[in-house]
Formats: structure tokens, sequence, C-alpha cells
């Protein structure tokens, strides 16, 4: 079976402030890992993935995240982030024919000016 | 990467009346369709997998009959949500993929429905 952690429900930052948002997996087999964004009111928009190769995967709008097997971790950074980063963050992973993912359950991130 | 467009994106209903939900794949044939559903301030859940031609597949707790889904092409699911109540109201997410053991799924924008 598998699942995701998101520790953090709310993140609360300052606009130009660096962000680091918590994912942690449990997994008996393989998995692939993403980040999603969702925007008030939208779907869901993909930041990035990990399928395989380096561990670090740079993403869309800044944000990059780290894959750390040992640590069952994928956690999401941007060095500066920006009012428009508002929105809920959803860390995702799937197994290996993409058949099913499980998502956290969510990251608030509000940026302040 | 590929695109799986929703309609409506969003839409109101009456309580008691049926509303249908589209899933497109845009430029790639998707053989397995999936339908998520996302409660206020949760995350997403997996409520049924379709293949296509095939009859879906429903997780645990979610009612077949309320919520009828049909893979009728390689490009289009449709979920049906029947007797629309107020809790059922919700946004609705599709996910696609091709054909093939490790191909991506690819996220549908969603569909915000509201029971009145």
């Amino acid at each position: 079976a598998q699942s995701v952690t998101q520790l953090d429900s709310q993140v609360p930052v300052f606009e130009e402030a660096p962000v680091e948002l918590r994912c942690n997996y449990s997994s008996s087999v393989s998995v692939y890992l993403f980040w999603y964004v969702q925007y008030p009111n939208q779907g869901l928009q993909l930041l990035l993935k990990y399928l395989s190769g380096s561990t670090l995967v740079k993403g869309i709008n800044g944000f990059e995240a780290e894959f750390n097997k040992s640590q069952t971790s994928f956690h999401l950074r941007k060095p500066s982030v920006h009012i428009s980063d508002t929105a809920e963050y959803f860390c995702a992973v799937s197994g290996d024919n993409f058949n099913k993912f499980y998502f956290g359950s969510g990251t608030k991130l509000n940026v302040k000016p | 990467g590929a695109v799986v467009s929703q309609h409506p994106s969003w839409v109101i209903c009456k309580s008691g009346t049926s509303v249908k939900i589209e899933c497109r794949s845009l430029d790639f044939q998707a053989t397995t369709m999936f339908w998520y559903r996302q409660f206020p301030k949760q995350s997403l859940m997996l409520m049924a997998t379709s293949n296509e031609g095939s009859k879906a597949t429903y997780e645990q707790g979610v009612e077949k009959d309320k919520f009828l889904i049909n893979h009728a092409s390689l490009t289009l699911s449709t979920l049906t949500v029947t007797s629309a109540h107020p809790e059922d109201s919700s946004f609705y997410i599709c996910s696609a993929k091709s054909h093939g053991v490790n191909t991506e799924a690819f996220f549908g924008q969603g569909t915000r429905l509201t029971v009145v």
C-alpha cells in the first residue's frame, strides 16, 4: 500500500522569503512522485515530477524538489516566493503503472506582502 | 505533456436531477481514465477506474449506481451524478493515460459541482 503525508496543512511566508513544503511517502514498491498546485476554484497543475534519474527535480515557476529515498521524502522548495504562489500544493505518488495516484492532504501556502 | 479537458468547468443543478461531466483526451488515446473527488478542504480521493469498452471499477464506498461512468471511446469518459443531492457538491477531477505499462497519467482541470 502507498500513502502520502503532508505534515503542514498551512504555511504562511512573507514575499521573497524561501519556502519548503514537506512530503513523506510510504510504499513497498518503486514509486513516481509528483507535486501539483491548485489555485482557487481551478484544477491541478503539474509543478514537477520524479520518475527516475537525478534526485533533484526542477519544475515550473522556480520550484524544485529533491527525492530522498532513504528518508522517503520529496520536499518542495522555492528560494524566493511571490504573492502569486499563494495556492494549495499537493504531493502525490503513483506506482509503476500510473494506475492510481495517492494524494497527500495538501498544504496551503499563503504568501504575505 | 498531453492535454485532458473536462466539461463543464462548473455546474449548478437542482437537487434530484442528474448531471453529466465529460473528460476528453485531446491528443492521445486514453485507454484508461480515472475519476477523483475532492471534498472541501480535503485531498483528492479516487472514485473509479474505467478502461475503454469495459465496466468501471469502483473504489470501496463509492456508489456505482449513483456515479455512473461510461468510457465508450478512446478519447471520452463521462461521469453522471444521478439524483444529485447537496452532499454530492464537490470538485470532480479526471485523469487519463494511454496504453502501456508505464505511460504517464494526465489530469483534467476539474469540474465544480454545486447541488442546490
